[in-house]
């Protein structure tokens, strides 16, 4: 399977507890993405890495939020102190390096829970 | 933040009609993108549209771009049940890599 892959699918924790999720990207796109999904609503933009560098950091990403690219490979994204207003999809994406218009390919998803 | 709105938010059909949903928004774009979402799972690719198209088909999918009026739709022709789905519309804003969504078109295709 060469698309985006996500792991866990599915998360549950308590909250204040710390949690990291893994994106996989597809192996020839140098540009990686996260955006959070919460029910009913269309995904929002929250970080995007070109090979290992971040390019760019929603204001929806706090402090809490941190993201790697450590070898312009896959990514993490890790939640520290997690608070029930984090449960939502998580979901990545990769795209190709070609200017402004890139097809974004879309993970599955990691639904986080925090109970 | 949410650019895009969509119309209709929900939409029922019956199998082999045709989908009609519209997408508006509000900044100056390098494209416009549409995708599906099966309810709970990730997104697939359906369509890009460059600023400088006007209209582009895959398959049995029409979209159009207006960038004139900051619109665009997407034509589903010969609905499926499995057509049965959540669509968004996503622009690619000027000076950003970054897809602002839309909130949505939920999809039923009755059999």
């Amino acid at each position: 399977d060469t698309g985006v892959s996500q792991n866990p699918r599915h998360k549950i924790t308590k909250r204040g507890q710390n949690v990291t999720f893994r994106c996989d990207p597809i192996s020839e796109h140098n540009r990686l993405y996260w955006y959070r999904q919460t029910l009913g609503q269309g995904p929002e933009f929250l970080t995007y890495f070109q090979n290992e560098a971040q390019l760019e950091k929603s204001r929806l990403l706090s402090d809490r939020f941190s993201a790697e690219r450590p070898k312009g490979s896959f990514s993490t994204l890790e939640i520290q102190r997690t608070e029930q207003g984090d449960s939502a999809m998580y979901l990545c994406a990769s795209s190709e390096d070609r200017g402004p218009n890139n097809e974004q390919f879309f993970g599955p998803g990691t639904r986080l829970t925090v109970l | 933040s949410q650019q895009g709105e969509e119309d209709p938010q929900a939409l029922s059909i019956q199998e082999g009609e045709n989908a009609t949903m519209n997408c508006s928004y509000k900044t100056s774009i390098n494209n416009l993108q549409w995708y599906r979402q099966n309810s709970g799972r990730g997104l697939v690719h359906l369509i890009l549209i460059r600023s400088n198209e006007r209209e582009k088909h895959s398959g049995r999918l029409r979209v159009t771009l207006d960038t004139s009026k900051k619109s665009s739709s997407l034509l589903i022709t010969a609905s499926r049940a499995a057509d049965t789905a959540s669509y968004f519309c996503a622009t690619g804003e000027t000076g950003r890599r970054a897809l602002t969504f839309g909130s949505g078109t939920r999809l039923q295709v009755q059999p």
